[in-house]
């Protein structure tokens, strides 16, 4: 069956360090996502791609960066993490059609000390 | 702007009983509308979609919604709650005017008491 897996799934680290987050999905989905939630907030859309290459800023995307080098991957990266990015992120993916369903993944809790 | 309410941040049930979780959505054009269902530690899963057509869409686990477009909204419902229906809700809009991008609403967090 194809499905969205995140790892690690749980993680924690310090305060200025560089932190990538994977995320690989097998549904051939052109439409990847990444998404942090926090309490009070829901789900805020950090940054997102529509195919390989391709690569948006989202809502809340200051201090993060992604690539897409594939179909299957889009690795989240923390320059530098600080405390405000503890949470936790999902990733998603759909089918190019617009406002398709869009399929998560089981998300990646960031502790930053 | 696009955006999304969930007026209910938490709601308690009795098992068995009926419940509504209520969605208003702000969008420029026709939306299309999700809800989704986060168990704790879990990732999202779609409960059901709205898209076009009949209003009232059924979903699973028994749920469903329906789309009032003059009250732009798109309540959630069930007629008869089970403990493991205790969960986090998500409802969420997107559509042809955002890409294939979600604007999601901040949740509403659902307490099953025996």
């Amino acid at each position: 069956d194809a499905e969205i897996t995140q790892s690690p799934r749980h993680k924690i680290t310090e305060t200025g360090r560089q932190v990538t987050l994977a995320c690989h999905q097998t549904w051939n989905h052109n439409n990847m996502f990444w998404y942090r939630q926090d309490l009070g907030h829901g789900l805020r859309l950090i940054h997102y791609s529509y195919g390989v290459h391709d690569t948006n800023k989202g809502e809340v995307s200051d201090g993060y960066s992604v690539s897409r080098s594939n179909t299957e991957d889009l690795p989240l990266t923390l320059e530098s993490a600080a405390s405000s990015q503890t949470s936790v992120y999902f990733c998603a993916s759909s089918e190019s059609v617009g406002g398709n369903i869009q399929y998560f993944g089981a998300g990646t809790r960031l502790s930053v000390l | 702007a696009q955006s999304v309410t969930q007026p209910d941040i938490h709601i308690t049930v009795s098992e068995g009983a009926s419940l509504e979780l209520r969605c208003n959505y702000s969008y420029g054009a026709t939306p299309y509308l999700f809800w989704y269902v986060q168990s704790p530690g879990q990732g999202l899963q779609l409960l059901l979609k709205y898209f076009s057509g009949d209003t009232l869409v059924q979903g699973i686990k028994g749920f469903e919604a329906e789309f009032k477009r003059s009250q732009s909204s798109f309540n959630l419902r069930k007629p008869s709650v089970h403990w493991s229906d205790a969960a986090e809700y998500f409802c969420a809009v997107g559509g042809w005017n955002t890409g294939n991008q979600f604007y999601f609403g901040t949740g509403t967090s659902l307490t099953v008491i025996p």
